[in-house]
């Protein structure tokens, strides 16, 4: 089946500029998670919802990082006025409930010029 | 959090069994023991998980000590596309986001 989608797989933006990465939920999952990979380190949780639920954004490292889930499927991060310390791959992850596995996405590499 | 120890890396024979360690001494009676794997350019991509018992799914087994303050990943048969970085990670039955430490890398040679 199908399994996360992200979007775009790859973007290079010039600092200052705005991005938008895309995550595409397994059907039915109703947990997702956000992370982020820079290079040679370990994951770094940024935001996670849960169904209807307030999401948790205690990851997230500045006020330029927001994200939403729309209708409990798509989910969107975006980061305003970039800067190259963003550079790094972002990940999306979902499981069924909370409890359970999580299945991760290909990631998104932002690269800031 | 509790935290895992890892070797940085471990190198493994193609079709040998490979025994990847993991130490967590500070281990909570709630936290559930998780492995997930990393390869090269793909996102993590989940394991397997135990809290006491001993398990075995199709990919691998995981080993837990009595004290539960280590666990051992079993890969019964490597091959090349295990060569990854596996990482052993600590869960709360609470908990939800994943905390990653750097895991180890193995190289599995032909």
């Amino acid at each position: 089946g199908a399994g996360v989608s992200q979007s775009p797989s790859n973007k290079v933006t010039e600092k200052g500029k705005d991005v938008e990465l895309r995550c595409d939920p397994i059907s039915g999952h109703t947990a997702l998670y956000w992370y982020r990979q820079s290079l040679g380190q370990g994951l770094e949780f940024l935001i996670y919802f849960q169904g209807n639920s307030a999401p948790d954004k205690s990851g997230l490292p500045s006020d330029r990082f927001s994200a939403e889930r729309t209708g409990g499927s798509v989910s969107t991060l975006t980061i305003q006025r970039t800067q190259q310390e963003d550079s790094a791959v972002y990940l999306c992850a979902s499981s069924p409930r909370t409890t359970q596995p999580q299945h991760f996405g290909d990631g998104t590499r932002l690269s800031i010029l | 959090d509790a935290k895992t120890t890892q070797p940085n890396s471990m190198e493994s024979n193609e079709e040998e069994p490979v025994h990847l360690p993991c130490n967590h001494s500070t281990i909570s009676g709630t936290d559930y023991i998780h492995w997930y794997r990393q390869l090269p350019s793909q996102g993590p991509e989940y394991v397997i998980h135990g809290l006491t018992s001993n398990v075995n799914n199709r990919m691998a087994s995981l080993a837990i000590a009595e004290d539960r303050k280590s666990s051992t990943l079993i890969l019964h048969r490597a091959t090349l596309r295990d060569a990854a970085v596996y990482y052993c990670i600590l869960r709360s039955d609470s908990g939800y986001a994943l905390n990653f430490g750097k895991g180890t890398s193995l190289l599995v040679t032909p």
